[in-house]
């Protein structure tokens, strides 16, 4: 099993850019489909990216994502950032030993 | 509209089982993968388990393994979690999400079931 581990928490100003990174622990990051998260506090988790770097209809496409396979990690990376996109976000991937796992999460704050 | 709607929220002593429900509607059931994942207050989301509607197989985090069993009910399309022998680590808000592969996203996340274990 591996593991995915994200900075606890990052901050920058609207209107600026900010990268939230996924780190896993052992295998390839390229091996398995990255998806990310956004939940918002007292909601479900939705989500912003899938498959490392699609978007679903009707999330920005300020919103963006990708893997690099030189330091094993995924990126999640949210262009003009707005106040709305204050929240916890989740990097998740598959663990082919039929087990799904998850981040710990990174809170971005909008300040 | 393709929805997950879970039971509402319970009390339970240290020792006790809780069973939470995921009624599934506006999809084919038996054509995704449904999920259970938890988040304690103020900490992070923690996959439990999948269960395969179609056949009813199931797979649990290790973390669990024992305690914690996945069923489905087809003619209701609504899936349930039971988790056995509780603490006070369990209080949790617990979500049923469903894949349609092991690969993809979790697409749709029921609303919650918020579970506190508590003397």
């Amino acid at each position: 099993n591996f593991m995915l581990t994200q900075p606890h928490s990052v901050s920058e100003s609207p209107g600026k850019t900010v990268t939230i990174s996924c780190t896993r622990s052992s295998g390839s990051i390229a091996s398995n489909y990255v998806q990310w998260y956004q939940q918002r506090p007292g909601s479900a988790p939705t989500t912003v990216i899938y498959e490392d770097n699609q978007r679903p209809s009707g999330v920005p496409d300020r919103f963006s994502g990708s893997i690099d396979s030189s330091s094993n990690s995924a990126s999640l990376t949210i262009s003009g950032l707005k106040t709305e996109d204050e929240a916890d976000y989740y990097c998740q991937s598959y663990d082919s030993s039929n087990h799904w796992v998850f981040g710990g999460g990174t809170k971005l704050t909008v300040l | 509209q393709v929805q997950l709607v879970q039971s509402g929220a319970e009390v339970k002593k240290p020792g006790a089982s809780v069973k939470v429900s995921c009624k599934a509607s506006g999809y084919t059931f038996t054509s995704y993968y449904m999920h259970w994942v938890r988040q304690a207050p103020g900490q992070g989301l923690e996959w439990m388990g999948i269960i395969n509607p179609s056949g009813g197989s199931t797979s649990y985090a290790q973390k669990f393994q024992g305690r914690v069993t996945m069923t489905r009910d087809t003619s209701t399309s609504t899936v349930y979690m039971e988790l056995s022998s509780l603490r006070s680590e369990d209080t949790a808000v617990y979500y049923c999400a469903r894949t349609l592969n092991y690969e993809s996203a979790f697409d749709i996340w029921g609303q919650g079931t918020m579970v506190t274990v508590s003397s």
